[in-house]
């Protein structure tokens, strides 16, 4: 069974950092991209930021570019996210998300639980 | 980047009615679309990928259609299970990006 688990959430003052890891297990983790998702609270999804598997590729969306970064220990089947310069509208709820591998076709496939980053004085 | 726009935003529906659900790509994304549930609290679920594909478990009164830039979900028969919120979501290419979403709301 695939099982992804999220924990380093919690409160942060604005321009503050903070580091979210995602623990797999259930499946071959070095073969696949893997994503986070956001969703602030009432609001929908927003995917952040996806890394391939040897981790040498990443995509994110323009908003946390240059303050996000992802990466990955294969060893270790984690996922992580530092998150620097920490804004109020960075608040919600992160997901990690198993994404995409050649012989699945499918993207976002399995999700954690979450974990929530509340951005505040 | 890819936009993608759902419609409506919210749905009233009753148990046992034929609902559609339908999302715009900003440009063609061939079939690289997935449906995803989220029910309130609870991580989203995948529902269709490629498309028109069906997860593994998931009941088949749920189908997906389309290519290239207009794509819908049907829902059959809407059961109890079923009142969540729908996302469509691409991905076309390394990033992803998901619909507003669709809240399907008791009738």
């Amino acid at each position: 069974e695939v099982q992804l688990v999220e924990s380093g959430g919690g409160l942060v003052q604005p321009g503050g950092s903070l580091k979210l890891s995602c623990a797999a297990s259930g499946f071959t983790f070095s073969n696949h991209w893997m994503s986070w998702v956001r969703q602030a609270p009432g609001k929908g999804l927003e995917w952040v930021v996806n890394l391939n598997p040897d981790g040498s590729e990443e995509s994110c969306v323009d908003s946390v570019k240059g303050r996000f970064s992802i990466s990955r220990d294969n060893a270790k089947d984690s996922l992580y996210l530092q998150m620097t310069s920490l804004r109020a509208e960075d608040t919600g709820v992160y997901y990690c998300a198993r994404d995409w591998s050649d012989s699945s076709g499918r993207s976002l496939d399995n999700w954690g639980q979450g974990t929530l980053v509340t951005v505040s004085s | 980047d890819v936009q993608m726009t759902q419609s409506p935003s919210t749905l009233s529906a009753s148990v046992g009615d034929r609902v559609t659900i339908t999302c715009r790509a900003s440009q063609s994304i061939r079939t690289w679309l997935a449906w995803h549930q989220q029910k309130p609290g609870k991580a989203p679920k995948l529902l269709i990928y490629k498309a028109s594909s069906l997860e593994s478990g998931v009941p088949s009164r749920f189908s997906g259609s389309g290519s290239g830039t207009e794509f819908t979900l049907t829902i059959s028969s809407l059961q109890p299970d079923d009142f969540a919120t729908y996302y469509c979501q691409h991905y076309n290419g390394n990033s992803r990006t998901f619909g507003q979403g669709t809240k399907v709301e008791i009738k």
